[in-house]
């Protein structure tokens, strides 16, 4: 049983134009996500971080939020540039500090 | 500074045989990580170092796979007998102590058990 969702497998978004990735959890113990990106042939990267007690985090370009009665957080990346194609991984940890990933959205950014 | 290091990158080999991989982390990082990535999925954690104790082992299939931190830095995973299902990206990841500290990924190898 999944606890962490990323039910589109790919999305494809003009170049300049919002990228919105999806995430929804089951798990009601996890007080910590992460979103991390991954290119071909190398391993995820961290990119962005939001706490439970908080609903919205921003660094940049990336903004995540956080709906804690919805049990569902969002990754916004705006303008969306070439280099933001990748794949994207939401992650969730709870209080034993283990980390459940997603399956990762393949983000396309279109020219 | 350098990242985490993963040998070797790829690596064939024929069902039944051993195969170990080797993980550098990021130089001061006491937790180190073991993940497995079959396709289209995202990482599982195998197991968990913090220094040279292994914390969290209980994804690990320990009939056939086994892991060291010696010392508490390097770290090897060993696969024997490998099967065919075994085909997958094993990932290194390490940080600097547990919990919510940022876990930096190296790049992985990639195994193919023909």
């Amino acid at each position: 049983d999944q606890q962490v969702k990323q039910n589109s497998p790919s999305l494809s978004v003009q170049e300049g134009r919002i990228s919105i990735l999806n995430c929804d959890y089951t798990n009601s113990m996890f007080d910590y996500f992460l979103w991390y990106k991954k290119y071909p042939a190398e391993g995820p990267t961290f990119l962005i971080s939001i706490s439970s007690i908080k609903d919205k985090n921003e660094d940049g370009r990336f903004t995540v939020f956080l709906n804690k009665s919805a049990k569902h957080l969002s990754l916004h990346i705006v303008p969306s540039q070439p280099g933001d194609s990748a794949v994207y991984f939401c992650a969730a940890s709870d209080r034993d500090d283990k980390i459940i990933f997603g399956k990762g959205t393949r983000l396309h950014i279109l020219p | 500074e350098a990242g985490v290091v993963q040998s070797p990158r790829y690596k064939i080999i024929e069902k039944k045989q051993p195969v170990a991989f080797w993980c550098n982390p990021i130089s001061g990082h006491n937790t180190l990580y073991w993940y497995l990535q079959n396709l289209g999925q995202g990482p599982e954690l195998l197991i968990r170092y913090e220094n040279e104790e292994a914390v969290d082992d209980s994804q690990l299939p320990k009939d056939r796979f086994s892991a060291e931190r010696l010392k508490g830095v390097d770290s090897t995973l060993k696969i024997q007998p490998a099967e065919l299902g075994d085909s997958a990206v094993y990932l290194c990841a390490s940080s600097l102590d547990r919990g919510t500290e940022t876990q930096y990924f190296g790049p992985g190898t990639r195994l193919l058990v023909l």
